[in-house]
C-alpha cells in the first residue's frame, strides 16, 4: 500500500534557526497537505498544495509540491517557541472523498 | 479555514459501557467523514470512512461491531465505542473534506480523549 516517509523524525534547534522537513512517497499524489499538531489537539492545516511544482507560503512557513508528485517539503524560517509541535505531511490520491495517507510526523523541539 | 467540531472533548467511562462521539462540520457539508485514533507519540491511524446515507467503510483490523459509525446527515457523523475496555482508551479524531482545491482539503476536529477505567 501507499506509504509516506517523513524525515527527520525529530529536530532540536535553537530559537531563530530555520527548519526543513520533507516527505517522500512511492506513489503519486494529487494533493499534499501539511498539518501541525499540539498536545491534546487535533491536527491544524498549515498549507495545502494542489499542483506539481507549486510553492506556497503561509507566514514564515513555505511548502512545495515536488515535480514528480512523489515528494514535498516544509520550511519554517526564524523559528519561535510557539513552533513547537508535531508536523505531519499527508498525501491525497484522487478526490476529496479519498482517504489521506499520513507521514509519521516530525517532532520539533526548540531550545531556549 | 473550515471548522470541524467534536463532542465531547474528553470522556471517562467504566469498562463495559458504550461511548458516543460526535463529529460536526460547522460551515460546510460533507458526504464523507473520516475517523482516526491516535496513541501517544504516534501518527494518526485511520479507522473508518463514514459515508452519509450508507454504511461506513472500515480499515483492515478495525471491528465494525465494536466501533459503530452513523453518518445521519451531511454535517454529522457519530462514532460509538461499544462495550468499551481499557485498551480502547485513546485519542479519537475525525476529519471532513471541503471543496477547496481541485481535489478538496481535509480539516480535522479537535479530538476526543477517551479513558476507559
Amino acid at each position: 500500500g501507499q506509504q509516506l516517509n517523513q524525515s527527520p523524525q525529530s529536530m532540536f534547534i535553537q530559537e531563530g534557526e530555520d527548519v526543513s522537513m520533507n516527505c517522500t512517497s512511492s506513489s503519486i499524489f494529487n494533493t499534499w497537505l501539511w498539518y501541525k499538531q499540539e498536545p491534546g489537539e487535533g491536527p491544524v492545516l498549515l498549507i495545502a498544495l494542489y499542483k506539481a511544482g507549486e510553492l506556497t507560503s503561509n507566514g514564515r512557513l513555505t511548502a512545495q509540491f515536488g515535480i514528480t508528485r512523489k515528494d514535498s517539503f516544509l520550511n519554517i524560517s526564524a523559528s519561535i517557541p510557539s513552533d513547537v509541535g508535531i508536523y505531519f505531511c499527508a498525501g491525497q490520491l484522487m478526490n476529496r472523498d479519498d482517504k489521506i495517507i499520513f507521514g509519521k510526523g516530525t517532532r520539533l523541539h526548540i531550545l531556549p | 479555514g473550515a471548522v470541524v467540531s467534536q463532542h465531547p472533548s474528553r470522556v471517562i467511562c467504566k469498562s463495559g459501557t458504550s461511548v458516543k462521539i460526535e463529529c460536526r462540520s460547522l460551515d460546510f457539508q460533507a458526504t464523507t467523514m473520516f475517523w482516526y485514533r491516535q496513541f501517544p507519540k504516534q501518527s494518526l491511524m485511520l479507522m473508518a470512512t463514514s459515508n452519509e446515507g450508507s454504511k461506513a467503510t472500515y480499515e483492515q483490523g478495525v471491528e465494525k461491531d465494536k466501533f459503530l459509525i452513523n453518518h445521519a446527515s451531511l454535517t454529522l457523523s457519530t462514532l460509538t465505542v461499544t462495550s468499551a475496555h481499557p485498551e480502547d482508551s485513546s485519542f479519537y479524531i475525525c476529519s471532513a473534506p471541503t471543496l477547496e482545491g481541485a481535489f478538496g482539503t481535509q480539516y480535522f476536529g479537535p479530538g476526543t480523549r477517551l479513558l476507559v477505567l
